[in-house]
């Protein structure tokens, strides 16, 4: 069964930062699978974060985040991160990891973790 | 960036109604259109890939079509548990984007 367990979401201060981990399970984490982190603010809809190749070697990011967020991933131990910087009220969400198995060439999430909350607030 | 946009953004329908929800997207974006749907909670879950291709595991009653920039989700005969809000999702180009939803109520 593919299993995405999150960790380390909490409460920060504005400015401050926190690293998000997802691990996977129940699949071969370093094979053609892209990755990706998406975020839900309270009450609002599905907004795209970021995204990771297979083998770490291209990462693309939302505008909101550029130069904040770092994705990466360690393929030897089945995880993947999002390394969260200079942080801002507006980041509060809950954050998800999801699995991409680029089927044929199309995108798209196929399995998803069960979000952890960040809550950005002095 | 691509805009994504749903309609309607609610609605309410009874057990065993054929149902339709749309999405426009603001460019062309061919077949790269995904479906979810999410209950209160818990995390999206896919129902169709690729405009029109149903996951596996997900039930026959849903459906999805279109091309370009017109797209449609339908679910033939609505059941109890289809309750929930659905997303539609480009991943015709980065930075996807997601609609607003459409809640679905009773």
């Amino acid at each position: 069964e593919v299993q995405l367990v999150e960790s380390g979401g909490g409460l920060v201060q504005p400015g401050g930062s926190l690293r998000l981990a997802c691990a996977a399970s129940g699949f071969t984490f370093s094979n053609y699978y892209w990755m990706h982190w998406v975020r839900q603010a309270p009450g609002k809809g599905l907004v795209w974060v970021s995204r990771i190749k297979s083998d770490g070697s291209r990462t693309t990011y939302a505008d909101s985040v550029k130069g904040r967020f770092t994705i990466s991933r360690d393929n030897a131990k089945n995880t993947l991160y999002l390394q969260m910087n200079s942080l801002r009220a507006e980041d509060t969400a809950v954050y998800y990891c999801a699995r991409d198995p680029d089927s044929y060439g199309y995108s798209y999430f196929d399995s998803w973790s069960q979000g952890t909350l960040v809550t950005v607030s002095s | 960036d691509i805009q994504m946009t749903q309609s309607p953004s609610s609605l309410s329908a009874s057990v065993g109604d054929r149902v339709t929800i749309t999405c426009r997207a603001s460019q062309s974006i061919t077949s790269y259109l995904n479906w979810y749907q999410q209950k209160s909670g818990k995390a999206p879950k896919v129902l169709i890939y690729a405009a029109s291709s149903l996951e596996s595991g997900v039930p026959s009653r849903f459906s999805g079509s279109g091309s370009g920039t017109d797209f449609t989700l339908t679910i033939s005969s609505l059941q109890p548990e289809d309750f929930a809000i659905y997303y539609c999702q480009q991943s015709h180009s980065t930075p996807y984007t997601f609609g607003q939803g459409t809640k679905l109520e009773i």
